[in-house]
């Protein structure tokens, strides 16, 4: 168990309505991420976080924007969802700085867009 | 750019059989760390194994055993003797020392009874 919790775990929104979602660590970790799951595409990087205000883009960032004010919170913002970004996001934590070691994920949070 | 791929989508097989998952990837990174996790259909994402790209030893866990070979980038997983808890999906992934972690699109196993 990494200590990870996500929030909320389901939820089902409207197009063009902002959306917050969390992810709390309870082991103090450095490195946090966001993935999102798609059928036919494995997890794909969002942003992820290397410190309090810190972060950088990954791999599809387009409509979302994240921010870290503490170490054990990372949210992830859909300014305005889209039906394109109905999927499963996990949260993720890479324990250690030396290296890409291992990420360990959060329980994940099923997101509807209608 | 890096790849990861998973040519097999699905695998079926009977209780007891072994069962290998093949894992391809591409990078150009001189130094990089491969990766298992496995999904059981409940839904966490739960760590396997982590490689580097400068140890080639084969690594056996119980019933899991993983075969790392540079010369054809291939990092495969077999699990010897399947069970029906052995159903999941399961990714390989790749990361070149940065903090992005590329996955591949998953392999579907399941253990028939």
């Amino acid at each position: 168990d990494a200590g990870i919790t996500q929030s909320p775990r389901h939820k089902v929104t409207e197009t063009g309505t902002p959306v917050t979602l969390r992810c709390h660590q309870t082991e103090n970790h450095r490195y946090m991420y966001w993935y999102r799951q798609d059928p036919g595409h494995g997890l794909r990087l969002i942003h992820y976080s290397y410190g309090v205000k810190d972060t950088d883009k990954g791999e599809v960032s387009d409509g979302y924007s994240v921010s870290r004010s503490k170490t054990e919170d990372f949210l992830l913002t859909l300014e305005s969802a889209t039906s394109s970004q109905t999927s499963v996001y996990f949260c993720a934590i890479r324990r250690g700085t030396g290296g890409p070691n291992e990420q360990f994920f959060g329980p994940g949070t099923r997101l509807t867009v209608l | 750019a890096q790849k990861v791929t998973q040519a097999q989508t699905e695998i079926s097989v009977v209780e007891k059989e072994d069962v290998t998952l093949d894992c391809v990837y591409e990078t150009r990174d001189t130094t990089y760390y491969l990766f298992w996790y496995k999904q059981p259909p409940s839904g966490e994402l739960v760590f396997l194994i982590r490689r580097n790209s400068f140890d080639e030893q084969n690594e056996i866990s119980g019933r899991y055993s993983w075969n790392f070979q540079k010369s054809t980038s291939s990092f495969n997983f077999t699990i010897t003797a399947s069970q029906v808890v052995d159903s999941a999906v399961y990714f390989c992934a790749l990361s070149g020392g940065n903090e992005k972690l590329t996955f591949g699109t998953g392999t579907r196993l399941t253990i028939i009874p």
